[in-house]
């Protein structure tokens, strides 16, 4: 099974400032179908899952543009340019390349 | 508008047996791959199974092989997890998910408890 590691697992942000977390996958994830399947997704408490970009740097509508994604081969990054206190939550980066698909520890923002 | 609600969860004891539902509205499940993700409590997400959009091909997570089916209904436009021989590490908050690959759409999950 493919291994997403994340960091940091617990990410202290500061509003206004910008916060990264990487992903990095135990191997690529470019599908046979030329596609790289890398997704991001926020969990805030008590909610489901919410994608916010998918295939590495596609944003989802009605995620704000300051969350962008990058990336390649077996390293990967989430950014986000300015946070917000709307951005405290649980992030997680998934594959969906080979099965089983595999998520990342999950990395916890928390406005410091 | 897309829902996916879950349904079925509860809490049972170890080997018991339970079957969740994902009532799915606002589109139609045909030509959809489908899947089960599951949270244990504090924890991170897992893969359980995925379900082709015609029913023919079945993934699971090694943990769940040979305990767990998921199936559909396409007329019903529903999802089910047929969960068999439960123990106390199946403890989670179970979602449906559409298309496995990149997943847009979950729902809100049912828990499920296993315990004695």
């Amino acid at each position: 099974d493919i291994v997403m590691t994340q960091s940091p697992l617990s990410l202290p942000g500061t509003l206004g400032q910008p916060a990264s977390i990487s992903c990095r996958p135990t191997q690529s994830l470019t599908h046979n179908d030329g596609n790289t399947y890398l997704n991001w997704f926020q969990q805030r408490p008590g909610q489901s899952p919410r994608r916010l970009i998918y295939e590495v740097s596609k944003r989802d509508s009605g995620v704000p543009d300051r969350f962008s994604g990058s990336g390649s081969g077996t390293d990967f990054t989430l950014k986000i340019s300015r946070v917000e206190a709307e951005d405290v939550g649980v992030y997680y980066c998934m594959q969906g390349t080979h099965w089983p698909y595999t998520f990342g520890q999950g990395t916890k923002l928390e406005i410091k | 508008e897309v829902h996916l609600v879950e349904s079925g969860g509860g809490l049972v004891q170890p080997g018991d047996s339970l079957r969740l539902s994902c009532a799915a509205s606002g589109f139609s499940l045909s030509g959809v791959w489908m899947s089960w993700v599951r949270q244990a409590p504090g924890k991170g997400l897992e893969w359980v199974a995925t379900i082709k959009d015609d029913g023919t091909e079945k993934y699971y997570v090694d943990s769940v092989k040979g305990r767990f089916t998921i199936s559909r209904d396409n007329v019903e436009n529903s999802l089910y997890l047929q969960m068999n021989r439960l123990t106390a590490e199946d403890t989670a908050v179970y979602y449906c998910a559409r298309n496995p690959r990149s997943p847009i759409y979950w729902g809100q999950g049912t828990l499920v408890t296993v315990s004695s």
